[in-house]
């Protein structure tokens, strides 16, 4: 199976921080990769697909990049509503797996 | 697109639950979807994809031989059957749509989820 891994597994900053949350895994999976956001009690929202492709509807303000084993999302500007945890999940090979999650909360 | 989960409630070690996920809004069968769990206060962990295309389907090692995805496109549901439940099968349970018929798309919408409780 692929491992995935996050990093950091928490962080703590402010409104209008870049926040940059890195994702690894442990073979390579092209750029069949994805990013979600959740919210205490809510089910996780689809960010970006494809490494890089925002899901319609989502900000500007994040950004995917990476490809083979090393990706990143980018929160350009942190605002209130962006407070959540990120997962990262592949879908190159099965079964499907989920990073361990990055809790971002306020500084 | 709305998804809505339904079917899960209380069920003791070693029985029965069948999830239901009631789609809208896109045509159902054009569409890849995915079952995905959450333990209470843990992560997501993928459980299972059936394919639009194919029908084909694959499982997390977790649940092999215990769980079936399946799907009525006439009714527009997707439906995880899971048999000897354990302690550990206990989480939220979400269905996700994928953004194409493929297994090996991205999934763009999510149902609110359903809470599966194995216990005595």
């Amino acid at each position: 199976d692929i491992q995935m891994t996050q990093s950091p597994s928490s962080l703590s900053a402010s409104v209008g921080d870049r926040v940059t949350i890195t994702c690894r895994a442990s073979q390579g999976i092209s750029n069949y990769l994805a990013w979600f956001q959740q919210k205490p009690g809510k089910a996780p929202k689809s960010l970006i697909y494809a490494a890089s492709t925002l899901q319609s509807g989502v900000p500007s303000k994040f950004s995917g990049s990476g490809s083979g084993t090393d990706f990143t999302l980018t929160i350009s500007s942190l605002q209130p509503e962006d407070f959540a945890t990120y997962y990262c999940q592949q879908y190159s090979d099965y079964p499907f797996t989920f990073g361990p999650g990055t809790k971002v909360d306020i500084k | 697109v709305q998804l809505l989960e339904s079917g899960g409630g209380l069920v003791q070690p070693g029985g029965s639950l069948r999830l239901s996920c009631a789609a809208s809004g896109f045509t159902f069968s054009n569409y890849a979807m995915s079952w995905v769990r959450q333990a209470p206060g843990k992560g997501l962990e993928w459980v299972s994809v059936i394919s639009g295309n194919d029908g084909s389907t694959n499982y997390a090692d977790s649940v092999k031989g215990r769980f079936t995805i399946s799907r009525d496109n006439s009714k527009n549901t997707l439906y995880l059957q899971m048999n000897s439940l354990r302690a550990e099968d206990t989480a939220v349970y979400y269905c996700a749509k994928h953004l194409g018929g493929s297994k090996r798309t991205g999934d763009d919408y999510w149902g609110q989820g359903a809470l599966v409780t194995v216990s005595s």
